[in-house]
């Protein structure tokens, strides 16, 4: 069955920490891959997101992911992490066979000042 | 403002009664989805449309029902067959050509008096 699974619910931080969320996927066909994020009280946001070419990509607000094809993962990292970071996270990934996009189940992210 | 607009941004449900939530774009998008977000399992979705007059069921779409007789409006109805409607409720509009990013309405908040 298709899917993308985060490794991580619940990850706390303290400011500067760096951070790396997982994100694993499996399904075939062409892969496209995206992070998006919630923060408190506003819309879902698209950070990054990964076609072809290059893959590491760089998203906004410091953050960037690799895709691994071997390991079929798409980790979300920021170095050093700040109090307004604090946010939900959400992998998805969408397969050129079914054309749906499918999340992750979430990581909510807590960064203490 | 071109956006996505859901409305309303709160709304409660009494037993054995169906609601409609409102989700308008401004955007010229084709596709329209809608996503139910509950604690720890992500987003997953319950019906989208890909072109006016027509949509599709998601992987959740029992006791929910769409229309789409205009580009720009993808109201969706909880109906009471849906027993656990408590849910944050997201929509989302995707343009022809744009490589599956999905945009993302501010939500509508569903709750059981």
């Amino acid at each position: 069955a298709q899917s993308v699974s985060q490794h991580n619910h619940h990850v706390i931080l303290s400011e500067a920490a760096s951070l790396e969320l997982g994100c694993n996927y499996s399904y075939g066909g062409t892969v496209n891959l995206f992070w998006y994020v919630q923060y408190p009280g506003q819309h879902l946001q698209l950070l990054l997101k990964y076609f072809s070419g290059d893959p590491l990509v760089k998203g906004i607000k410091g953050f960037e992911a690799e895709f691994i094809k071997s390991k079929f993962s798409f980790n979300l990292r920021k170095p050093s992490v700040q109090w307004s970071d604090t946010a939900e996270y959400f992998c998805a990934g969408i397969s050129s066979n079914t054309g749906k996009l499918i999340f992750g189940q979430g990581t909510t992210l807590q960064v203490k000042p | 403002d071109g956006g996505i607009t859901q409305s309303p941004k709160y709304l409660f449900r009494k037993e054995g009664q169906n609601v409609t939530l409102s989700c308008e774009q401004n955007l010229n998008h084709d596709a329209m989805y809608w996503y139910r977000q509950d604690p720890g399992q992500g987003l997953r979705l319950i019906y989208y449309s890909q072109i006016v007059n027509d949509f599709q069921k998601g992987d959740i779409a029992e006791g929910y029902s769409v229309s789409r007789e205009k580009k720009e409006s993808f109201p969706l109805t909880v109906t009471s067959a849906q027993k656990n409607p408590t849910a944050f409720y997201l929509c989302a509009s995707r343009p022809t050509g744009a490589k599956n990013i999905q945009y993302f309405g501010a939500g509508t908040r569903l709750s059981v008096l």
